[in-house]
């Protein structure tokens, strides 16, 4: 199916786990985002990547590890989940021509117990 | 830094109500902008865009005028219904070289019977 996707769409955690959240997308967009949404927040960045094997902080990257070593992956790791990373996830896509609108994924609810 | 600001919600209006949520930026350049819509559970979509100066963007009965002088896209509708009860996020985008989007925190938007 045409469009970008994310997996899993809810995940409970323990604390300190690591955990990897996936993110695809089938238009060979150029730009691919990380937001976190939480109440009182809206959205804030995590990670950006340009390209492949492009990527860079956002507003809050503690924590996170990103990698994009295929224009259509851009997945997201929590290397020791705390509580406060409990939250819903969200992935976008943009290209870098034309209007530049995002596509957002369904996004993923993660739980840090 | 680029910056959009928008209105606090919740907006609670009812069936039929005139709609306005106001939606002001910070940028360099000339951005492209942009009202989001997200519905419960479900990730941001696209409600309409404007790319340059006096464009006026318009989908689903709802309308933004890009205002280059007052730096706005203020977001308006007629007549809502209950169905329009979601989140709404001003956000804009390319600019100053960068295409990664500025959102606003999101105005809820509550439509009563």
């Amino acid at each position: 199916d045409a469009g970008i996707t994310q997996s899993p769409r809810y995940k409970i955690t323990e604390t300190g786990r690591q955990v990897t959240l996936m993110c695809h997308q089938t238009w060979s967009h150029s730009y691919m985002f990380w937001y976190r949404q939480d109440l009182g927040h809206g959205l804030r960045l995590i990670y950006y990547s340009a390209a492949a094997d492009i990527t860079d902080k956002g507003e809050v990257p503690d924590g996170y590890v990103v990698s994009r070593s295929k224009t259509e992956n851009f997945p997201l790791t929590l290397e020791s989940a705390t509580r406060s990373q409990t939250s819903v996830y969200f992935c976008a896509s943009s290209d870098a021509t034309g209007s530049t609108e995002a596509f957002f994924g369904q996004g993923t609810r993660l739980t840090v117990v | 830094g680029n910056s959009v600001t928008q209105m606090e919600g919740p907006v609670t209006l009812s069936e039929e109500a005139f709609l306005t949520i106001n939606c002001t930026y910070t940028a360099t350049g000339y951005p492209s902008l942009f009202w989001y819509v997200q519905y419960p559970g479900e990730g941001l979509q696209l409600l309409l865009k404007a790319t340059k100066a006096d464009d006026k963007g318009s989908n689903k009965g709802f309308e933004a005028t890009y205002r280059k002088e007052t730096t706005s896209f203020h977001l308006e509708k007629g007549s809502v219904q209950v169905s329009d009860s979601a989140v709404y996020f001003c956000a804009l985008s390319r600019t100053g070289g960068s295409y990664i989007p500025t959102f606003g925190r999101g105005t809820s938007l509550i439509v009563h019977p």
